[in-house]
């Protein structure tokens, strides 16, 4: 897990709330990204950013949203819009990919729980 | 599109058994394939990754993988299970400017002692 931080570890909301994730990477990776964990189906990709300022919607970006006004920080936002929003998330970053096919190195996850 | 199956949810090993998760993949153009391991309530660590080259990586830990082209497959190995191996296994690959990477759904791997 280290060089980024994810922030709480656990998290409860109650329904309807918004609520934000935080993303720290002190390992000087251009590219950040938000991942969905749900038991029995992987990992799904939410959100992605390869520069400052810059970032594009993965797979299910319905319902959540993200900035990235600093090269460390990738913060996410679970919106009231996301049906289902109870699960594990993970953050990861990387070297700039268009350099090269580098990892993924990925934060210790926050488990977000929303009655 | 491109996709990852792990064929196996669980797969129990003695200890000191080689040991085998099986992956298979489909995407067009070369792939990037990697694999991850999970432990409980943490975030995943990078085990090892097929670019290019020799068919047979080694990574961390002992693990290795075989890459087999005609049978789209990238089975991840060890010689010798230890009861610390057991885990969740991710395989994926990775696709797009940004390597954004596709998950398989996972396999648990247990090592019985």
């Amino acid at each position: 897990d280290g060089g980024i931080t994810q922030s709480p570890k656990y998290l409860f909301r109650k329904e309807g709330q918004n609520v934000t994730l935080s993303c720290e990477q002190n390992l000087n990776h251009d590219a950040m990204y938000w991942y969905r964990q749900d038991p029995g189906q992987g990992l799904r990709l939410i959100y992605y950013s390869q520069i400052v300022n810059d970032f594009q919607k993965g797979d299910i970006a319905e319902g959540y949203s993200v900035s990235r006004e600093k090269k460390e920080s990738f913060p996410l936002t679970v919106t009231s819009a996301q049906k289902n929003p109870t699960a594990f998330y993970l953050c990861a970053s990387s070297l700039n990919p268009r350099q090269g096919a580098y990892e993924q190195y990925f934060g210790p996850g926050t488990r977000l729980t929303v009655t | 599109a491109q996709s990852v199956a792990q064929p196996e949810d669980q797969v129990n090993v003695a200890e000191g058994n080689p040991l085998t998760v099986k992956c298979t993949y489909s995407v067009s153009g070369n792939p990037y394939l990697f694999w991850y391991v999970q432990y409980p309530n943490r975030g995943l660590q990078f085990l090892l990754k097929y670019i290019t080259g020799d068919n047979l990586v080694k990574g961390s830990y002992g693990f290795e993988a075989e890459f087999n082209k005609s049978q789209t497959s990238f089975h991840l190995k060890k010689p010798s299970a230890l009861v610390s191996d057991s885990a969740l296994y991710f395989c994926a690959l990775t696709y797009g400017s940004a390597r954004q990477l596709t998950f398989g759904s996972g396999t648990q791997l247990t090592v019985l002692p």
